[in-house]
């Protein structure tokens, strides 16, 4: 496989329910990206992980945990979500952090219904 | 602070009509980048172009052309003779060079479709 892979696709769960979306690249990247695209807001920036850190946590509610345990590998653990965190989460890599000049590859996301 | 505007929601042309599509920004770097992005059905958003702050000469890649105006913040792309395939969710977006880790600033996107 190519690019950025997004597991799984589509992904339905009630508020007391806990799931894991799962991110691989295999561009050889040493950054990760979580983004939230929801219907009424511009796409939001979560999280970034660089060389398996985290450098930043865009204010995400602690119902969100990211993990990366390596470069290639990014995790989102959810667990009782509400009904407004329904969107399409995309995951995306970039070489490295810390330059506007990034230019980032995304995956074509996790779409999440919460009931 | 940064922010990236697209004032168009939705254009709707007809297939090899020219279309272009809005981009405003803010910032107060003097070197930043300004993206494009294509987002079809399938979901994932695909790079179209990069440009920093201090070239602001147009380019043109086949059907697609960029016009990057500095004195009046604008970032256009054009499509010209557009097709079907061009229909998708198009997104410019903003990146100050000594912005929070490269983050993307991205406007709400324009819905451009094509019809036959």
């Amino acid at each position: 496989e190519t690019g950025v892979t997004q597991t799984p696709r589509h992904l339905v769960m009630g508020m007391t329910n806990k799931k894991s979306l799962k991110c691989e690249q295999h561009l050889g990247h040493n950054a990760m990206y979580w983004y939230k695209q929801s219907a009424k807001k511009p796409l939001e920036l979560m999280f970034v992980y660089n060389f398996k850190e985290q450098t930043e946590n865009n204010s995400v509610p602690s119902r969100f945990s990211p993990e990366c345990p390596n470069s290639s590998h990014l995790f989102l653990h959810l667990h009782t979500l509400q009904p407004e965190d329904s969107a399409l989460y995309l995951c995306a890599s970039s070489p490295r952090t810390g330059r506007g000049a990034n230019v980032l590859t995304f995956g074509a996301g996790s779409r999440l219904t919460v009931l | 602070a940064q922010k990236v505007t697209q004032a168009q929601t939705e254009i709707s042309v007809v297939e090899k009509e020219d279309v272009t599509l809005d981009c405003v920004y803010e910032t107060r770097d003097t070197t930043y980048y300004l993206f494009w992005y294509k987002q079809p059905p399938s979901g994932e958003l695909v790079f179209l172009i990069r440009r920093n702050s201090f070239d602001e000469q147009n380019e043109i890649s086949g059907r697609y052309s960029w016009n990057f105006q500095k004195s009046t913040s604008s970032f256009n792309f054009t499509i010209t003779a557009s097709q079907v395939v061009d229909s998708a969710v198009y997104f410019c977006a903003l990146s100050e060079d000594g912005g929070s880790q490269g983050n993307l600033i991205f406007g709400k996107g324009t819905k451009l479709s094509v019809k036959p």
